[in-house]
C-alpha cells in the first residue's frame, strides 16, 4: 500500500521569502515522488520529480525537493517565493514495485504569497 | 501545443441525462486516467487503463464508465448524473514502461454542471 501526506492545508509566506511545503509518504518498496501544480480552474501540471539518484531534485519555475529516506520525507522548496507562485501543490508517490501505473496524492496545500 | 486535450472545458447537463467528455493525447502514452476533482480537493481516481486493461477504482460508482478505443482517445461516461456529480473532470497519461519516469500529464479539465 502507498501514501502521502501532506500536513499543512495552507501555508502563507511574504514574496521573496524561501518557502517550503511538505509532504511524507509511506510505501512497502522504494518510492517515485513527484510534485504537481494546480491553478485555478486547470489541470495539474508536473513540477518534479524524484526516481533515484541525487536527494536534491531539481524541476520548474525555481522549485527544488529534497528526497529523505530515513523521515520518509519529500518537501517541495523554493529559495524565494513569488506571488505568482500562489497555488495549490500536491505532493504524490508511486510504490517502484507496482505496474499498476497508479499514483496517490496528497491532500493538497494552497500557498498563498503575499506583496 | 496541447499534449492532452479535454473536450468540452465547460458541460452543462440535467438531472439523470447522459454525458459524455473525452480526452485526446498526443504523447502516444499508454495509460490514460479519469479523475474527479471537487472543490481543491486530491483528484480521485475513477478509473484508468493500462493499455487496453481497464482498471476500475473500487469505490468507482456503476453510473461511471469508461472506453478507450484506441491510444489516444479515451471517453468518460456519465449514465445518470446526479447533483453530486459536479465536479472537475481530469484526464491524465502517462508513459509506464521499464525506464519511464512515470509523472502524469494532465488536462486543463472538464467542469461539469448539473442542473
Amino acid at each position: 500500500a502507498q501514501s502521502v501526506a501532506q500536513p499543512e492545508d495552507q501555508v502563507n509566506v511574504a514574496e521573496g521569502n524561501p518557502l517550503t511545503v511538505k509532504c511524507t509518504y509511506s510505501v512497502s518498496g522504494n518510492p517515485y515522488l513527484f510534485w504537481y501544480v494546480q491553478y485555478p480552474n486547470r489541470g495539474l501540471q508536473f513540477l518534479l520529480k524524484y526516481i533515484t539518484g541525487d536527494n536534491l531534485v531539481k524541476g520548474s519555475y525555481g522549485f527544488e525537493a529534497e528526497f529523505n529516506k530515513s523521515q520518509t520525507s519529500f518537501h517541495l522548496k523554493k529559495p524565494s517565493a513569488l506571488v505568482s507562485d500562489s497555488a495549490l501543490y500536491f505532493c504524490a508517490v508511486r510504490d517502484i514495485g507496482t505496474n499498476a501505473g497508479k499514483s496517490t496524492f496528497g491532500d493538497g496545500t494552497t500557498l498563498t504569497v503575499k506583496p | 501545443d496541447a499534449m492532452v486535450i479535454q473536450n468540452p472545458r465547460y458541460q452543462v447537463t440535467q438531472f439523470g441525462k447522459p454525458v459524455t467528455l473525452s480526452c485526446s493525447q498526443t504523447l502516444n502514452h499508454n495509460v490514460m486516467y479519469w479523475y474527479q476533482q471537487k472543490s481543491s480537493q486530491a483528484p480521485k481516481l475513477l478509473f484508468h487503463y493500462y493499455d487496453k486493461d481497464f482498471n476500475n477504482e473500487a469505490d468507482t460508482p456503476d453510473n461511471f464508465q469508461s472506453r478507450r478505443p484506441n491510444t489516444s482517445f479515451c471517453f468518460l461516461d456519465i449514465r445518470s448524473p446526479g447533483l453530486g456529480d459536479a465536479a472537475m473532470y481530469l484526464c491524465a497519461t502517462s508513459r509506464d514502461s521499464l525506464g519511464s519516469s512515470y509523472e502524469q500529464y494532465f488536462g486543463p479539465g472538464t467542469r461539469l454542471t448539473v442542473t
